[in-house]
């Protein structure tokens, strides 16, 4: 099956500082990423569809400023969590597809913790 | 609307099989019912989709009602390893992935 590669899988950053995430589909290309994030004991949340080669779109509620999102390749998407805050410390998953009528497959998670 | 309707919990015993349903009454036509899964601490994984016939792969069976408004999942020899949070969808393409509670399997020994 398709790959999702999903890096670094656990990072711990101080308050203030920038942490950037990435998404990797392996075997495939993908025009769009999606970007969820998931707290304790919660079901994963939409943030915001990549656009490959185009801005990304941010579900309501997320700040666009502080989720930066880059899709600069078929292959590559990166969400950089920008002056992190220790509320921002949450399970970032993202996912992809062959196109957006087939099943996603996500990547194994990104557990971000600021102190 | 991408809602569907899910038990919040069951419990199996290791070895037997684990049926998890799922209610999604306004499916359309050309809605598919797509099942993931999520066990703890991972990325969710893709089991299993269906549109009408009911389907089986090396993970998992799918039989949809024949009205199409539900569906259930079935495990057939659940392991402790299946242990993990079930979401169903109707859609359940990359871009229709609205994540509700799901239903908490525990599988026992």
């Amino acid at each position: 099956g398709a790959v999702v590669s999903q890096h670094p899988s656990r990072v711990i950053c101080k308050s203030g500082t920038s942490v950037k995430i990435e998404c990797r589909s392996l075997d495939f290309q993908a025009t769009t990423m999606f970007w969820y994030r998931q707290f304790p004991k919660q079901s994963l949340m939409l943030m915001a569809t990549s656009n490959e080669g185009s801005k990304a779109t941010y579900e309501q509620g997320v700040e666009k400023d502080k989720f930066l999102i880059n899709h600069a390749s078929l292959t590559l998407s990166t969400l950089t969590v920008t002056s992190a805050h220790p509320e921002d410390s949450s399970f970032y998953i993202c996912s992809a597809g062959r196109d957006i009528y087939t099943e996603a497959f996500f990547g194994q998670g990104t557990r971000l913790t600021v102190v | 609307d991408a809602k569907t309707t899910q038990p919040t919990s069951m419990d199996c015993a290791e070895g037997r099989a684990a049926n998890l349903p799922c209610n999604h009454s306004t499916i359309s036509g050309n809605e598919y019912v797509y099942w993931y899964r999520q066990i703890h601490s991972q990325g969710p994984q893709y089991i299993i989709h269906g549109l009408k016939n009911n389907e089986t792969n090396e993970m998992a069976s799918l039989i949809i009602t024949e009205d199409r408004k539900s569906s259930t999942l079935i495990l057939p020899h659940a392991t402790l390893r299946d242990t993990a949070v079930y979401y169903c969808f109707k859609g359940g393409s990359q871009g229709n992935l609205i994540f509700g509670k799901g239903t908490k399997l525990s599988v026992k020994p």
